[in-house]
């Protein structure tokens, strides 16, 4: 299995705080993506990085901010947390080798509730 | 912008039956990457089949297997002899050979019946 680990599995903060969930790989792939999941909506993408300190907006980024400082490591903020945000996150890292090897690895995901 | 839609929210077949879950995709790019995920009750994500979109020949992995139809932009989904750990929410999903975004569908949730 790929080694992608997301903490923490759980979470239950209160509405305006910050929240950081962390993903951390140990397969050196360059591409990282941070998505949520809800009921109705699948996978959306929030933020993705395709290098060390790049980073770019997915289709739902508004309140989510993330940063990459090296390659084993994707950090996704929840600058000021609501309601809204409560959901299920994953990371999810791509292996863009040859074709037969490109695949995305999935964390475990965590579970965000905003109380 | 790409798009991937999964018009089917839920399903369900007999044990032993063959199902076909669809998806469609748009894209304005040539060349791309097409795949299935499976979502278990566990939540942990699985692939389950990919296909190259130059490549005409329909991929297949053991009971699971695609009918990749480009000029229609379509990637349907057909899994033989249905088992009950066939269970799962599924995800059709794409990435462009030139992007950096990986796109993903709605999902289907099948549900095999004994």
């Amino acid at each position: 299995d790929a080694g992608i680990t997301q903490s923490p599995r759980h979470k239950v903060t209160e509405t305006g705080t910050p929240v950081t969930l962390r993903c951390h790989q140990t397969e050196n792939h360059r591409y990282m993506y941070w998505y949520r999941q809800d009921p109705g909506h699948g996978l959306r993408l929030i933020h993705y990085s395709y290098g060390v300190k790049d980073t770019d907006k997915g289709e739902v980024s508004d309140g989510y901010s993330v940063s990459r400082s090296k390659t084993e490591d994707f950090l996704l903020t929840l600058e000021s947390a609501t309601s809204s945000q409560t959901s299920v996150y994953f990371c999810a890292t791509l292996d863009r080798g040859h074709f037969m090897n490109t695949e995305a690895f999935f964390g475990q995901g965590t579970r965000l509730t905003v109380v | 912008a790409q798009t991937v839609t999964q018009s089917q929210p839920e399903m369900s077949v007999q044990e032993a039956e063959t199902v076909t879950l669809s998806c469609t995709y748009d894209t304005s790019e040539n060349n791309y990457y097409l795949f299935w995920y499976k979502q278990p009750p566990s939540r942990q994500m699985i692939l389950v089949i990919r296909q190259e979109a130059y490549k005409q020949q329909n991929a297949t992995e053991n009971r699971f297997s695609v009918n990749f139809q480009k000029a229609a932009k379509s990637f349907s989904l057909k899994i033989s002899d249905s088992q009950l750990g066939d269970t799962a929410m599924y995800f059709c999903a794409f990435i462009t050979n030139t992007g950096n975004q990986f796109y993903f569908g709605t999902g289907t949730s099948l549900t095999v019946i004994p």
